[in-house]
């Protein structure tokens, strides 16, 4: 069964320091979503993109964030100078078109700030 | 306002039922849907249901839907070990960039 795939599953870094988050959407599938889920708290909407640029972002995607589609395959998201706060988290979403607006979640990447 | 908000926790005995409840208050709200996590582990989905309809059951998951109340739940029959996990409802529009709103998540633990 087609998947999301988000790499690495692990990223510790530095504060300040630039990270890029990957992930593979299903390969038929036209909208991407990023979330971020704060330890112990509710999973958060971060961004959502389609036809190659943002359609929706939220107060937390600020300056410091930004998304990217590469090729025809990667989903990316960067935070130029990562701050404490932003360990999370982070999941990768995809849906295809069609009525139930089902989105397919990856397994997520462990953000930890340092 | 978007805001979801579900019980934090959840204490069940083997083969019983767990009901875990989700409120909402986003009336244009038109699909809903319920997500289980298992520790470090990403999101599952187990089950949706649209607002057009009251009720969906899925082999051992009940899903019902009162839309004048806003107000959502999921009943796992026969509930299994397995099914210790933290339990998410989750709503979006059918416009826009159908982007979730994620509920606080029931944390289930079932007792052997």
């Amino acid at each position: 069964e087609p998947e999301v795939t988000q790499t690495p599953s692990h990223q510790v870094t530095q504060m300040g320091q630039e990270v890029i988050l990957r992930c593979v959407p299903i390969s038929n599938h036209l909208y991407f979503y990023w979330y971020r889920q704060i330890l112990g708290q509710k999973v958060e909407f971060l961004v959502s993109f389609y036809n190659n640029e943002i359609s929706e972002k939220s107060e937390i995607f600020d300056d410091q964030f930004s998304v990217e589609r590469p090729d025809g395959s990667n989903f990316t998201l960067k935070i130029r100078s990562t701050k404490l706060e932003d360990s999370a988290m982070y999941f990768c979403a995809s849906r295809p078109t069609g009525p139930k607006n089902i989105q397919y979640f990856g397994a997520g990447t462990r953000l930890s700030v340092l | 306002g978007e805001d979801v908000e579900q019980s934090l926790f959840l204490s069940v005995r083997e083969g019983d039922s767990s009901v875990i409840n989700c409120t909402y208050t986003d009336s244009s709200s038109t699909y809903l849907y319920w997500y289980k996590q298992e520790p470090g582990a990403g999101l599952q989905l187990l089950t949706y249901i649209f607002s057009n309809m009251d009720m969906k059951q899925d082999q051992r998951l009940t899903v019902l839907l009162n839309k004048k109340d806003k107000h959502l739940s999921l009943r796992i029959a026969d509930t299994q070990t397995g099914d210790s996990a933290i339990y998410f409802c989750a709503e979006s529009r059918t416009s826009g960039t159908y982007k979730y709103i994620f509920g606080t998540g029931t944390r289930l633990k079932v007792l052997a």
